[in-house]
């Protein structure tokens, strides 16, 4: 059956470091993966996509990694800050604008 | 971008009845999603709205239980038909606008439906 599987503990870092979340799949062949932002009592909020022909994207202090051999993304947020603290949630494309959701990770950076 | 809103925002509700959520975007769409997100679950796509075609569910979701309505490119109706505890859960709609990059959505702040 078709499986995605994010981080299955909260993640709790202390504000400077990286945050690694990852995302692995399982009966998938997704064309492009995104990740996205969600607080609690709101929508998701887009943060970013990578494609399935493209190894690693970058936006500010974010990086995605994706590796289609693993099935497997890894999300970093660098320089963590208060404000990062927030649910993470990967998603799977299939070119048809449907979108499979992930449970979350939910991250925590103490000052 | 798109900008979502969604009424009500939360209610509670009893068994056996129904309730109609709203999604309303600030820009003509043609895709418009609905999902449910149960307690620290993931999102689950119930069905698609497109403007001017019957609404397409997804497995285990029926018309019968959510009928959609999509009467224009801006507006969408998502009905939760004979309630029971187990629909408590919140509701998102959501749209495809493709600015940022293609196949991005734009969420609505959800619906907290609450089933007693």
């Amino acid at each position: 059956s078709q499986k995605i599987e994010q981080n299955s503990e909260a993640l709790n870092i202390q504000e400077g470091k990286t945050a690694t979340l990852t995302c692995n799949y399982t009966n998938y062949s997704p064309a492009y993966l995104q990740w996205y932002r969600q607080d609690p009592g709101r929508g998701p909020v887009f943060l970013l996509l990578i494609r399935e022909n493209e190894k690693e994207k970058r936006k500010e202090r974010l990086k995605v990694t994706f590796d289609t051999t693993l099935k497997q993304s890894l999300f970093h947020i660098t320089a963590s800050q208060p404000a990062d603290s927030a649910t993470y949630l990967c998603a799977l494309g299939l070119n048809d604008y449907k979108l499979s959701f992930g449970a979350g990770t939910t991250v925590t950076v103490r000052a | 971008s798109a900008v979502i809103s969604q009424k009500p925002s939360r209610d509670i509700c009893q068994r056996g009845t129904s309730l109609t959520i709203q999604c309303q975007v600030d820009s003509q769409v043609t895709m418009m999603f609905w999902y449910r997100q149960q307690p620290g679950q993931s999102l689950t796509l119930i069905a698609t709205a497109n403007q001017g075609s019957e609404a397409t569910y997804e497995s285990g979701f029926v018309i019968d239980k959510f009928p959609i309505s999509r009467p224009n490119l801006t507006f969408s109706t998502l009905t939760v038909s004979n309630m029971s505890p187990e629909d408590s859960s919140i509701y998102l709609c959501s749209v495809e606008v493709g600015d940022i990059s293609p196949d991005t959505q734009y969420f609505g702040p959800g619906t907290r439906l609450t089933v007693l």
